[in-house]
Order: structure tokens, then C-alpha cells, then sequence
């Protein structure tokens, strides 16, 4: 089983709805939460990331974690057509393994106009 | 300030044939890595160097070596290309618990 299991969809949905990308782990030393968007043949960027338990909102997106789950979500309202990417939801642990993120496979996302 | 780059940007190699990947980082991060990216399987760490003059592996280091030469650079060597090391590289660097990606090699390997 990986440690970090993602829907890989694709997901297509239209121009304005509300996108919920998930992944659930069972690694429960993962204490930080990334998530990364990656457009078409570009390298993955840092989109938002949490520390805890609970909601992070900035902007459109909002991140979810539930720890006692182990349940990621990330919720994009009114997407845009500029929202179409691959989306990784990528925990970290603490410690002597501080920095390293394991990645989920990656959700493929298009928002049609 | 460039952030992280990689060169080349792709490559072709015939199998058994040898390379090296290069990456810098110009933002004085300590700690390097090196991904592969395939269809459907995420990004899967081959090695990491936390700070100059360690490396240790990751989660898939058969058939690749790494040098972190300075602070700024750590390059990631395929000996003997096989097909299945065809995929795309990405290197990044951390700091705070956050990566930076460069923007990538796509290789392929006949």
C-alpha cells in the first residue's frame, strides 16, 4: 500500500464549479501538508501548504486536513480555465526527515470554458 | 535570481549509453533532491543531500548515482541507460519544509 494514495481522475468540469481533490495517507508521522500544481510540461510549484488539523484559505482554494482520518482535501471555488492542471497533494514528516515530501500520483484536472 | 535550473532540457540515449543530469539552485537552500515523474505513478524521490557533502538514497536509486559538488549544485549520473529509466527528472531544493522545482529532463531511452 503507498503512503499517499490520490484519486488520479481526470476530472473535467465546467468553467465555475467547485473542485474537491483528495488523498488519504497512513504515514501518521506526515505533520505538514503541501499541495503542488503543475501545468503542462513545467515543473511543480508550491500552491498552499498547512501545519494542522483544520481549514487554510487563500483565495479560491481552501486546504482540509483531518489527521485522525488522515484524510487531504483541497476545495477550488468558481474555477477558471487557468486552473486546468495536475494537481499533488504532498505530506512531509518532522525530524531527522524534515524536508522530504512523499507525492500522490497526482490529480489531472481541466475546467472547461 | 533563476531559482532551480536543469540542463538539458531533454535528452535521447541509446541504451547502455551514460549521462549526467546537472542542476543549480541559486537561493542557498541546503538541501537538494532528485525525482523521476511517470504516467500515473507521482513523483518518486530517487536520492536527496540535506546539506554539502551527504547524499542518501531514496525511494528508487537503482541505476542512478548523485555528486552534490558545492551548495549550489548536485547532479544526478546514469551509468548504463536502460528504457525503463525513460521518464521525466525533476530536481528541487528546500528550505523550510518547502521544494522548488526546476523545470525538468525529459528523457528517453531506446
Amino acid at each position: 500500500q503507498k503512503e499517499v494514495e490520490q484519486d488520479p481522475g481526470p476530472l473535467s468540469v465546467p468553467e465555475g464549479a467547485i473542485v474537491s481533490l483528495n488523498c488519504t495517507y497512513s504515514n501518521s508521522a506526515f505533520q505538514y501538508f503541501m499541495w503542488y500544481r503543475q501545468y503542462s510540461r513545467k515543473g511543480p510549484e508550491l500552491l498552499m501548504y498547512t501545519y494542522s488539523s483544520g481549514n487554510k484559505e487563500d483565495g479560491r482554494f481552501t486546504a482540509q486536513v483531518d489527521k485522525s482520518s488522515k484524510y487531504i482535501s483541497l476545495f477550488i471555488r468558481d474555477s477558471q480555465p487557468s486552473d486546468s492542471a495536475t494537481y499533488l497533494c504532498a505530506p512531509g514528516a518532522g525530524g531527522t526527515s524534515y524536508g522530504k515530501l512523499t507525492f500522490g500520483q497526482g490529480t489531472i484536472l481541466t475546467v472547461h470554458p | 535570481n533563476a531559482g532551480v535550473t536543469q540542463t538539458p532540457k531533454f535528452q535521447v540515449l541509446k541504451t547502455g549509453q551514460s549521462m549526467t543530469l546537472q542542476c543549480a539552485q541559486d537561493m542557498n537552500h541546503n538541501s537538494m533532491y532528485w525525482y523521476r515523474q511517470d504516467p500515473g505513478m507521482g513523483l518518486r524521490l530517487i536520492y536527496y543531500s540535506a546539506s554539502e557533502g551527504t547524499t542518501d538514497k531514496g525511494e528508487v536509486p537503482n541505476g542512478y548515482n548523485v555528486s552534490r559538488l558545492n551548495k549550489r549544485e548536485f547532479s544526478l549520473r546514469l551509468e548504463s541507460a536502460a528504457p525503463s529509466q525513460t521518464s521525466v527528472y525533476f530536481c528541487a531544493s528546500s528550505e523550510a519544509g518547502t521544494q522548488y522545482f526546476g523545470p525538468g529532463t525529459r528523457l528517453l531511452v531506446l
